[in-house]
């Protein structure tokens, strides 16, 4: 099993410049999830999905936006890339559980850089 | 918001000396979780702690759940090079939430 992937690894934009984030599990995890890590603010969570074609607001959400069209798949989208959204993305997937205590698992991340 | 607090926010040690992170809640928790992320890595599960009062080892690792279920802590016994990294609580809420981590340093 490969768990969580995420594509792509690293990635530059210019200001304004629209991409997508591929995340995928082969877990059959219900739960998935997209933080964003920056240095000293932990991780935060932007939008996550309970289920195939739901999804739901985190704590950072404005300026992304997401998909949950397969149930393997978690997709994060920026229309109008901002350099303040320079980051670490992680996706995340967890199986069905009380809601905030399932044990999430990470894929490797993706280092975005908004010029 | 509701929220995990970790202290301290970084710690340098010397190979061989113990180490402690802190999480503390306001409010009373369910359960909670830490996790480890290496330089570089992603973050990874260790353990969950449930129970008031509950101690768990993982060789070097001990970790605590506080009485009032409102505070955790990590402890790790003769630090090594290998653990270095950043260790995270996380608390349930709405969903997981991690505190900002504490960063460990181990020089040789």
């Amino acid at each position: 099993n490969a768990g969580v992937t995420q594509t792509p690894k690293f990635r530059v934009l210019k200001t304004g410049q629209s991409m997508t984030l591929l995340c995928a599990q082969d877990m059959n995890h219900e739960y998935m999830y997209w933080y964003r890590q920056d240095p000293g603010m932990g991780l935060r969570l932007i939008h996550y999905s309970v289920g195939e074609g739901t999804t739901a607001k985190g704590e950072v959400p404005d300026g992304y936006n997401v998909s949950r069209l397969k149930k393997q798949n978690f997709l994060l989208g920026l229309e109008s890339a901002a350099p303040s959204q320079t980051s670490v993305y992680f996706c995340a997937s967890s199986s069905l559980g009380l809601a905030g205590s399932e044990t999430q698992y990470f894929g490797p991340g993706t280092r975005l850089l908004v010029l | 918001g509701q929220q995990v607090m970790q202290i301290p926010q970084y710690q340098h040690v010397q190979e061989g000396e113990d180490f402690t992170t802190y999480c503390n809640s306001s409010t009373t928790l369910s359960n909670i979780q830490w996790y480890k992320q290496r330089p570089g890595g992603h973050p990874v599960f260790l353990i969950q702690l449930v129970k008031s009062g509950e101690v768990k080892k993982q060789k070097r690792l001990t970790f605590q759940f506080g009485e009032a279920k409102k505070n955790s802590s990590l402890h790790i016994t003769a630090t090594q090079t290998t653990d270095v990294g950043t260790y995270f609580c996380a608390g349930p809420w709405s969903t997981l939430t991690f505190g900002k981590g504490t960063m460990l340093l181990v020089s040789p």
